[in-house]
């Protein structure tokens, strides 16, 4: 069965400092990987995905991941933080040799970026 | 252009009774998620639709929950004899019929069983 853990339930960062929040996915055959962030008081957004080629991926605001096969992550980056950055992340697999369009979100990882 | 509407936003109800939450997909989207956020975690897969065929309802909790999609669009998920654990933020979402599509969401029924 497909799953995803995000290790950090919060994660602080300084204004313009890079930031990471950590993923790490278990499926039995290929993943497609995603990150969508949650803001406050607003519903769930999509800011990137992996789906084949290069392992590192580009999204939305700024935000990059890279895919590590070896060591089953998709840990998101930014290389300079912002304060309205601060939001709830979420990391999602899917499976698609066996989950079909089955989706598993991980608990979500509270990003606070401090002035 | 219109985006995933759900409805009602926010409901209260008396435990045992039922309730039905109504999903509207963006127009063209053939699949369709239901997810449940409970306070403070993360979203919990409950069932998905894809185009005609057999829905994927691992997600489930219980029997006391099911879900319908009508003409491929509009979807209902009825959760009958409510528990106070139910409470929860109710997320709907759909894709393109396309393996790799994110999903787009809609704004969640915020339910709330006293």
């Amino acid at each position: 069965a497909q799953s995803v853990a995000q290790p950090e339930d919060q994660v602080n960062v300084a204004e313009g400092n890079p930031l990471t929040v950590k993923c790490t996915y278990s499926v039995s055959g290929n993943p497609y990987l995603f990150w969508y962030v949650q803001y406050p008081n607003r519903g769930l957004q999509f800011l990137l995905k992996y789906i084949t080629g290069d392992n590192l991926v580009k999204g939305s605001y700024g935000f990059e991941a890279e895919f590590n096969k070896s060591q089953t992550s998709f840990h998101l980056k930014k290389p300079s933080a912002l304060v309205s950055d601060s939001a709830l992340y979420f990391c999602a697999v899917r499976d698609i040799r066996t989950g079909g369009f089955k989706t598993i979100f991980g608990a979500g990882t509270r990003l606070f970026v401090k002035a | 252009g219109a985006g995933v509407s759900q409805s009602p936003s926010n409901k209260v109800t008396e435990k045992g009774k039922d309730v039905e939450l109504r999903c509207d997909p963006i127009s063209g989207h053939t699949a369709l998620y239901w997810y449940r956020q409970s306070l403070g975690q993360g979203l919990e897969f409950l069932i998905y639709f894809q185009g005609n065929s057999a829905p994927d309802k691992s997600g489930l909790p219980s029997d006391r929950f099911s879900a319908e999609r009508t003409g491929g669009s509009v979807s209902t998920l009825t959760i009958q004899r409510t528990q106070q654990e139910d409470s929860a933020v109710y997320l709907c979402a759909s894709s393109l019929d396309v393996t790799g599509y994110e999903q787009y969401f809609g704004p969640g029924t915020r339910l709330t069983v006293t």
